[in-house]
């Protein structure tokens, strides 16, 4: 079967860095993708990896290692309105997509 | 907002009952997705059409049924109602037939079946 396991719950404090790491066990792997999700709101697209290493985008940052199964997102200069769910989702052969549960961040003064 | 348009906002019916969920894509995107979003199960991926033509199917239960039209709005049809269909859907389009590029979601219909 497909597994996705994240952190369920963060706390940050405003303008520090956090990492939020997701875990997978998929077969027929074919991308890894962050998204942002607000309380009552659709999810938004932060990042995609399909290849090994780091991406980075302003504030935002992800990281993939095919090997471990592992990804990271980094969120760095955090601000209030960065307090969201945090949803990571893979791609597998066959173009199906597999979320994990998201984990709930909460940005604090 | 995203692009992705999503009728109706809310929906209320009782179990058995059967209900139609419409998306409209982005201008422009070829396909889309639908995903049911409840609190014990977060995200599950349903199905993705892409230009008229089932692309790929994930975790959805044989009373639920989608299609894209020649116009590429999509319909998802949700039969014999249970309680446990209530839930939060989704739908999202993307520009890519292989689901390489980021999907763009719709605000999401709430299903409430009592």
């Amino acid at each position: 079967g497909q597994n996705i396991d994240q952190p369920t719950e963060m706390t940050a404090t405003e303008g520090a860095i956090v990492q939020i790491n997701c875990t997978y066990q998929t077969s027929g792997f074919n991308g890894l993708f962050w998204y942002q999700q607000h309380a009552g709101e659709a999810p938004t697209f932060l990042s995609y990896n399909v290849l090994d290493g780091l991406e980075e985008k302003g504030r935002f940052s992800s990281f993939l290692s095919r090997s471990k199964g592992y990804s990271y997102l980094l969120l760095k200069e955090l601000q209030m309105k960065d307090s969201a769910s945090y949803l990571c989702a893979v791609r597998v052969s066959g173009n199906q997509f597999y979320f994990g549960t998201g984990t709930s961040l909460t940005v604090i003064p | 907002d995203s692009g992705v348009t999503q009728t109706p906002k809310h929906l209320i019916t009782a179990t058995g009952q059967r209900v139609t969920l419409r998306c409209s894509p982005r201008s422009g995107d070829l396909s889309v997705y639908w995903y049911q979003q409840s609190l014990d199960q977060g995200l599950q991926f349903l199905i993705q059409y892409y230009n008229g033509e089932e692309r790929a199917k994930g975790n959805i239960l044989e009373r639920f049924s989608a299609q894209q039209f020649p116009d590429l709005h999509s319909e998802l049809n949700l039969s014999s109602l249970e309680l446990g269909d209530s839930a939060l859907y989704f739908c999202a389009s993307s520009g890519s037939r292989d689901g390489s590029y980021e999907q763009y979601f719709g605000p999401g219909t709430r299903l409430t079946v009592t």
